[in-house]
C-alpha cells in the first residue's frame, strides 16, 4: 500500500551535533506536513512544503522537498536538549489528495540530545 | 480557540469494562482523527469524520471499538469490552480544508489508557 517512510528510527547526539531525519513517499505527494512531539506529549505542526525543491527555515530548523515531490528531510543545526522528541513527516496519500483531510504519517525519527 | 479538547486524560480500567474516550474539536474544523499511538506500532489512524460522517474505518482494530460523531463538536471512542492490549495513548485531531491552516492536523493532549 501507499506509505510513508522515514530514516533512521532513532538518533542520539551529543548537544551541538547536527541531526538530519528522512522523509520517503511511495508516490507524489501534493505538499508534506512535519510534526514535533516532545516525550509526554501530542504531535505539534512545524511546517508545510509545497512546491517542488522548496527549502523552508525555521531558525535552526532546514526542511527541504523533493524536486519529485516524493521526498522531504529536516534537519537541525546545532542539535539543542530542547529539540528532544519524535519529527513525523505526514503527507495526504490516496486519491483526492489535499482535500480529503486524511494524512498518512511516517513512522518518526525519535531524537535524543546528550547534554 | 481552547484547542482540540480530550477527556479523560488518564483511563484506568479492568479487563472487560467499557471506556468510552471524549473529544472536542476545533471548532469551525470540518475533519476530525482518532489515532492510537504505543511504541511498537508509532501513530495508527483509526478512523477519520468529515462533516460529523465516518469517512474511513479502516484503521479500527475490531468489533469491540466504535466511534461516533452526533455534532460538530463532539466525538467519541468506545472500546467495548476493553482488553490490556488496548493499553495506549489516544490522540484525536482536527482540521479544516480551508483557509491558511487548510489540512493543518491539530491534536489534543490525549488520553493515557491503561487496561488491566
Amino acid at each position: 500500500g501507499q506509505q510513508v517512510m522515514q530514516i533512521p528510527q532513532y538518533q542520539h547526539v551529543q548537544e551541538g551535533e547536527d541531526f538530519t531525519t528522512y522523509c520517503n513517499s511511495s508516490t507524489t505527494l501534493s505538499n508534506i506536513q512535519w510534526y514535533k512531539q516532545r516525550p509526554g506529549g501530542h504531535p505539534v505542526f512545524l511546517i508545510q512544503l509545497v512546491k517542488s525543491g522548496e527549502v523552508k527555515k525555521q531558525k535552526r530548523l532546514t526542511f527541504q522537498f523533493g524536486e519529485a515531490k516524493k521526498n522531504s528531510s529536516l534537519h537541525i543545526t546545532a542539535t539543542q536538549t530542547t529539540d528532544v522528541g519524535t519529527y513525523f513527516c505526514a503527507g495526504p496519500l490516496g486519491a483526492g489528495g489535499t482535500s480529503y483531510g486524511k494524512l498518512t504519517f511516517g513512522q518518526g525519527t525519535i531524537l535524543t540530545v546528550h547534554p | 480557540d481552547a484547542g482540540v479538547i480530550q477527556s479523560p486524560r488518564h483511563e484506568v480500567t479492568e479487563m472487560g469494562q467499557e471506556v468510552t474516550l471524549r473529544c472536542k474539536p476545533i471548532s469551525g474544523h470540518d475533519y476530525l482523527f482518532w489515532y492510537r499511538q504505543t511504541m511498537m506500532r508509532g501513530l495508527e489512524l483509526l478512523i477519520y469524520f468529515n462533516n460529523n460522517v465516518p469517512i474511513d474505518d479502516s484503521g479500527m482494530p475490531e468489533d469491540r471499538f466504535s466511534a461516533k460523531m452526533p455534532n460538530a463538536s463532539f466525538s467519541n471512542l468506545k472500546i467495548q469490552p476493553s482488553e490490556p492490549r488496548d493499553s495506549a495513548v489516544y490522540f484525536c485531531a482536527s482540521s479544516t480544508t480551508s483557509g491558511r491552516t487548510k489540512n493543518i492536523q491539530y491534536f489534543g493532549a490525549g488520553t493515557r489508557l491503561s487496561v488491566l
